[in-house]
């Protein structure tokens, strides 16, 4: 069974500050992990980590994968009150047979982000 | 937004009773996933649908099912509903082959009473 942990369940930060989320997984057969934003209802896709791509960034936020150590970080700084929302990890494993686009997340980090 | 579109955005059902959940695939992408998202949890695995098949499922018992259309786009029916059934149900979508991230629809919040 694959399983996805994520620390810390919510933070609560005020603008300006920089955040560390943080996933841990155990899944067979590892094809990607990705990091997705929720606000609402709808997850937004943020990046998408591989074993040929284990460092991504786009603006203030950022991401790394270490495959040894099966865990990874979402980075954000100079926080804004529009990053409040939900981050969601989850992981995929290898195409073949039924498991190809199954996502299984973790339980999510709550960002808070005070003016 | 992505292109993955769902409906209804809200639905009250009593218990006992049925219910059927549609989705729009993002144009080009051929396989469907739906995922069930509890209050403070994350989306769970349901079922995903390639080539009009199911092809996948997690651990989620048979009264809930699903189909797909010849143009991509999915249903997901929950029958004999639960208490336990309300959350927001996700659908997403993916093209095969490919290395392509899901993009999710905005959900559907099914509330059971």
């Amino acid at each position: 069974e694959d399983k996805v942990v994520q620390s810390p369940l919510s933070l609560v930060v005020h603008e300006g500050d920089t955040v560390t989320l943080n996933c841990s997984y155990e899944v067979t057969n590892f094809r990607s992990l990705l990091w997705y934003k929720q606000e609402k209802k709808a997850p937004t896709f943020l990046f998408m980590l591989t074993s040929s791509g284990i460092e991504k960034k786009s603006g203030r936020l950022s991401s790394i994968l270490d495959k040894k150590e099966l865990f990874s970080i979402l980075n954000i700084t100079a926080t804004q009150t529009g990053d409040s929302a939900i981050y969601l990890c989850a992981v995929e494993r290898h195409a073949g047979g039924t498991s190809y686009g199954k996502l299984t997340f973790g339980q999510g980090t709550i960002l808070t982000v005070h003016p | 937004e992505t292109g993955v579109t769902q409906s209804p955005t809200h639905l009250i059902k009593t218990r006992g009773q049925q219910v059927t959940l549609r989705c729009s695939s993002q144009s080009g992408h051929n396989t469907v996933s739906w995922y069930q998202q509890a209050l403070g949890q994350g989306p769970q695995f349901i079922f995903q649908y390639y080539r009009e098949e199911e092809n996948g499922r997690g651990n989620f018992p048979p009264r809930f099912s699903g189909l797909q259309f010849p143009n991509y786009s999915s249903e997901l029916n929950v029958n004999a509903l639960e208490l336990d059934d309300s959350a927001l149900y996700l659908c997403a979508s993916i093209q095969r082959p490919g290395n392509t991230e899901a993009f999710f629809g905005q959900g559907t919040r099914l509330t059971v009473v």
